[in-house]
C-alpha cells in the first residue's frame, strides 16, 4: 500500500530531551515535507526536501533539523524539546515539488508530541 | 494578513443541504490550487485539485476564480459523513526550481441529522 509512515504516533517527553520522528514513503516520491498544526494556526511548514540531500527552511524551522540521506526517509530532529513545541505533526511527500500534475501531497498519520 | 484565509466556522448545516466555502489567497503567482478534507485528528487527505475551469467530482464542485484570488468548494445534498474540517491549499514558486505549499486553517462542517 502506498503510504507515509510516521513513528511514534504519540510521544510524551520532557525538555532538553533530545528525540527523533521518523518519516518513511514508499512511493518514489522526491518532494517530501514537515508540518505542524495547531489550533488557530493551521498547518505551518517546518522544513522541506526537494530531493536527496536538498533541504531548505520553511516557516518556523527554529528548534528542529532535518537530514534526507535517502529518498524514503526524511526524519525530524528536536535536539532539545521546549514546551513550545507541544503539537500536531506531519510528513507529506508528493512525486515532485514543482507546479506540474504531480504534486498532490499524501500525508502521514500525524504524531502528537507533548513537552513537558 | 495571511496568505491563505478560510472562514474557520463551524457551519452547522442539515443533512440534504448545499453548503459553499470560500477560500482567498493573497499571491496572484499562485499556480496550482486544491481542497483538502481533515477529519478530527487525522491526516488531510486530498477531497480534489481545483482547475482553472472548474471541476466536479459526485456532489462536490471546485471553482477557482483567478481575478478575484479566491477558490470555492460546493457541496451538494450533505451527509453526515461530510463533516469534517476542508483546508483549501496553494502551491506558488518561492524561487527558481522551488515551490511551496500554503495552507489556509480550515473550515469546519458539521452535518445534523
Amino acid at each position: 500500500e502506498a503510504q507515509v509512515t510516521q513513528n511514534p504516533r504519540y510521544l510524551i517527553t520532557v525538555t532538553g530531551k533530545k528525540l527523533t520522528v521518523t518519516c518513511s514513503q514508499n512511493m518514489n516520491h522526491e518532494y517530501m515535507s514537515w508540518y505542524r498544526q495547531d489550533p488557530g494556526l493551521g498547518l505551518r511548514q517546518i522544513y522541506y526536501s526537494m530531493n536527496v540531500e536538498v533541504t531548505d527552511k520553511g516557516d518556523v524551522p527554529e528548534g528542529y533539523k532535518v537530514s534526507r540521506k535517502e529518498k524514503r526517509n526524511f526524519p525530524l530532529i528536536l535536539e532539545s524539546p521546549s514546551p513550545n513545541q507541544t503539537s500536531l505533526y506531519f510528513c507529506a511527500s508528493s512525486l515532485q515539488g514543482d507546479l506540474s500534475g504531480a504534486n498532490v501531497l499524501t500525508f502521514g498519520a500525524g504524531s502528537r508530541l507533548t513537552v513537558l | 494578513r495571511k496568505e491563505v484565509e478560510q472562514d474557520p466556522g463551524p457551519f452547522n448545516v442539515p443533512e440534504g443541504a448545499t453548503v459553499a466555502f470560500n477560500c482567498t489567497y493573497s499571491n496572484s503567482a499562485s499556480q496550482s490550487f486544491f481542497w483538502y478534507r481533515q477529519d478530527c485528528r487525522k491526516e488531510p487527505k486530498l477531497l480534489m485539485s481545483v482547475y482553472s475551469s472548474g471541476n466536479e467530482d459526485g456532489r462536490f464542485t471546485a471553482q477557482l476564480n483567478r481575478a478575484s484570488q479566491y477558490i470555492s468548494l460546493l457541496i451538494r445534498d450533505s451527509k453526515l459523513s461530510d463533516s469534517a474540517t476542508y483546508l483549501c491549499a496553494v502551491n506558488r514558486l518561492i524561487s527558481s526550481g522551488t515551490y511551496k505549499y500554503i495552507f489556509g486553517t480550515g473550515t469546519r462542517l458539521k452535518v445534523l441529522a
